[in-house]
């Protein structure tokens, strides 16, 4: 069994403030995705990484996939009160045919004004 | 291009009921997967179906079943309801089943057990 695990789990910050969300395995993926959710909604793509040592951007939100595509992070830059949910990680084994995605324990961010 | 469309939203049951919840797949879509979700946790895979057949189960018991229909809908039924099965339960739709796809969730069915 594949896991995932997120930290810190909780998270409250100021608004303007960074931070960095990590997400660790002993498992190797082929892919990583990270998303948010915010409360009675279902978890949104932020983006999906797939090449060890990759680093992408997504506004104030940067993502890095581990060289040894075992772990990543995102990193929020300027943190504001909309950035305020739950951040899933999920990770996909490296194997043909029918995938399971993994979800990681979640971080649960709150940005106050 | 209409999303992931689940129903109901919210429901209570009693313990030892059965309950069916639906979930309608976004258009091109041919894969359901489902999961359950606990207060403030990651969603737990539950199983996935490809082309009207399961494709893959997470660690449920058997009281946990689905379908999928031929217009790629899915239904996922659980028996004899237990107080720990209270959760959101989420549907995600994809196209394939490789682990690259990006799902696209619904908003999920809050089940209480009482």
């Amino acid at each position: 069994t594949q896991l995932l695990e997120q930290s810190p789990q909780f998270l409250s910050i100021q608004e303007g403030e960074n931070l960095t969300v990590y997400c660790n395995s002993s498992s190797v993926f082929s892919s990583l995705q990270w998303y948010r959710q915010e409360p009675g909604e279902g978890p949104v793509l932020l983006v999906t990484v797939v090449t060890g040592g990759e680093v992408k951007k997504l506004k104030r939100l940067t993502f890095q996939f581990g060289d040894a595509r075992k772990d990543s992070s995102l990193h929020i830059t300027a943190a504001q009160p909309g950035d305020t949910g739950l951040y899933l990680c999920a990770g996909a084994p490296p194997a043909g045919g029918y995938q399971k995605v993994t979800f990681g324990t979640g971080t649960k961010l709150q940005v106050i004004p | 291009e209409t999303g992931v469309t689940q129903s109901p939203t919210h429901l209570i049951k009693t313990r030892g009921q059965q309950v069916t919840l639906r979930c309608s797949s976004q258009s091109g879509h041919n894969t359901v997967s489902w999961y359950q979700q606990a207060l403030g946790q990651g969603p737990q895979f539950i199983f996935q179906y490809y082309r009207e057949e399961e494709n893959g189960r997470g660690n449920f018991p058997p009281r946990f079943s689905g379908l999928q229909f031929p217009n790629y809908s899915s239904e996922l039924n659980v028996n004899a309801l237990e107080l720990d099965d209270s959760a959101l339960y989420l549907c995600a739709s994809s196209y394939g089943t490789g682990g690259r796809l990006a799902y696209t969730f619904g908003s999920g069915t809050r089940l209480t057990v009482v």
